[in-house]
């Protein structure tokens, strides 16, 4: 399968600061990519769509303004944690949607948030 | 809202044969996915389905019918690797091939 990347894997920062994750897909195109967040012995949530040279699309309950999300080129979405608090640490995700003939999401490793 | 439901935990032996069901009330249906996730990584595709019928791959199995909302997972010849979380999920029509995940399955094989 298609391979996708994040960086950084884990990462601890202090309440008040912002983060940026990156997710990459190696090996292939996507124009459209997920984030997710997976609290301890939880399903994944879809956090939003990001699609490459547009706005993304946030689902319900979601910030924008705190969540924000550049999705700049075919391989590269980033997620930019702002003004981080402790209840923002979790398990973030991202995925890229591959193409036919069922769209597989193919997933990243994840990255370990932890605000103090 | 959608809805999508799967036992919590099961527990099954070594070498055995194990059923995870899932079942699914969501406004608009384009097909069901599993996925298989180990505790802090990602999770990685099982199978997929889109019609009614049952899909064999290896020691994995998948079933699916629509009218029933009802998908289940079955995994056969349990080993001890097999120990994951599973994780039911469906594509919605329209949904911009999104996936709304289910509660998750915690399985443990034993000995």
């Amino acid at each position: 399968g298609a391979v996708v990347s994040q960086h950084p894997s884990w990462v601890i920062c202090k309440s008040g600061t912002s983060v940026k994750i990156e997710c990459r897909s190696l090996d292939f195109q996507a124009t459209t990519m997920f984030w997710y967040r997976q609290f301890p012995k939880q399903s994944l949530m879809l956090m939003a769509t990001s699609n490459e040279g547009s706005k993304a699309t946030y689902e319900q309950g979601v910030e924008k303004d705190k969540f924000l999300i550049n999705h700049a080129s075919l391989t590269l979405s980033t997620l930019t944690v702002t003004s981080a608090h402790p209840e923002d640490s979790s398990f973030y995700i991202c995925s890229a949607l591959g193409r036919l003939p069922i769209y597989e999401q193919y997933f990243g490793p994840g990255t370990r948030l932890t605000v103090t | 809202g959608q809805n999508i439901d799967q036992p919590t935990e099961m527990t099954a032996t070594e070498g055995a044969i194990v059923q995870i069901n899932c079942t699914y009330q969501t406004s608009g249906f384009n097909g069901l996915f599993w996925y298989q996730q180990h505790a802090g990584e990602a999770p990685t595709f099982l199978s997929y389905n889109v019609l009614d019928g049952l899909e064999e791959k290896g020691r994995f199995s998948s079933f699916l019918s629509r009218s029933k909302g009802y998908s289940y997972l079955l995994l056969k010849e349990l080993q001890m690797k097999d120990s994951a979380s599973y994780l039911c999920a469906v594509s919605l029509t329209g949904g911009g091939n999104k996936l709304t995940f289910g509660t998750g399955t915690q399985l443990k094989v034993e000995l």
